[in-house]
């Protein structure tokens, strides 16, 4: 599997866009970008994915380069709930009978996202 | 729905003491996986289900056994457990399959349940 690598940690001022940056610079045609995030003591919680296209939904949008060497998570409006480890994971595509990705996350060591008021 | 559901909560157990964790998913998927996260690390996968009857080791499987008997059911085993297994364990799920984007099938997304938070004296 691809290695991504995030930074550390950043910080957001509630309700501006939090920009969550992630290099993937190994990544395969056939691979798929992954975020999920993790709020203290909880389980990670998925947020969005994506393979070439930009992607959005209720909770944050994708942006991925055309090389696809990089990928941006924007959450649009941070408040302050949002503070959380954020984690980029590229991921196989599923594989049919006989495959041996069978869906496994690789978790890195994430993004702490901190969003201040 | 319950989602995913983990038990117990907390544990405390003495060098070579052995205990079961268990984890119930009542989203009817097939895929189930077990993850320990130390602190200040990313999970990191043990175990893993790909159905009923069936287990494979994952990333870190070493002192750990697994079995899933029924579909909605994963269990966890310390047979004898160590301070190096004092840790954060979570349980997920999720359907093998997810959309289509460029002729490629996605997996869908893994539904992490609260974790048990166990210590090893």
């Amino acid at each position: 599997d691809a290695k991504t690598t995030q930074p550390t940690s950043m910080d957001c001022a509630e309700g501006r866009a939090a920009n969550l940056p992630c290099n993937h610079s190994t990544i395969s045609g056939n691979e798929y970008v992954y975020w999920y995030r993790q709020i203290h003591s909880q389980g990670p919680q998925y947020i969005i994915h994506g393979l070439k296209n930009n992607e959005t939904n209720e909770m944050a949008s994708l942006i991925i380069t055309e090389d696809r060497k990089s990928s941006t998570l924007i959450l649009p409006h941070a408040t302050l709930r949002d503070t959380a480890v954020y984690y980029c994971i590229v991921r196989p595509p599923s594989v049919n009978a006989g495959g041996t990705s069978y869906g496994k996350l690789t978790f890195g060591q994430g993004t702490i996202l901190t969003v201040h008021p | 729905n319950a989602g995913v559901t983990q038990t117990p909560k907390f544990r405390v157990l003495k060098t070579g003491q052995s205990m079961t964790l268990l984890c119930a998913q009542d989203m009817n998927h097939e895929y189930m996986y077990w993850y320990r996260q130390d602190p200040g690390m990313g999970l990191r996968l043990i175990h893993y289900s790909v159905g009923e009857g069936t287990t494979a080791k994952g990333e870190v499987p070493d002192g750990y056994n697994v079995s899933r008997l029924k579909k909605q059911n994963f269990l966890l085993g310390l047979e004898s457990a160590a301070p190096s297994q004092t840790s954060v364990y979570f349980c997920a799920s999720s359907s093998p399959l997810g959309r289509l984007a460029g002729g490629l099938s996605s997996y869908n997304e893994q539904f992490f349940g609260p974790g048990t938070r166990l210590t090893v004296l």
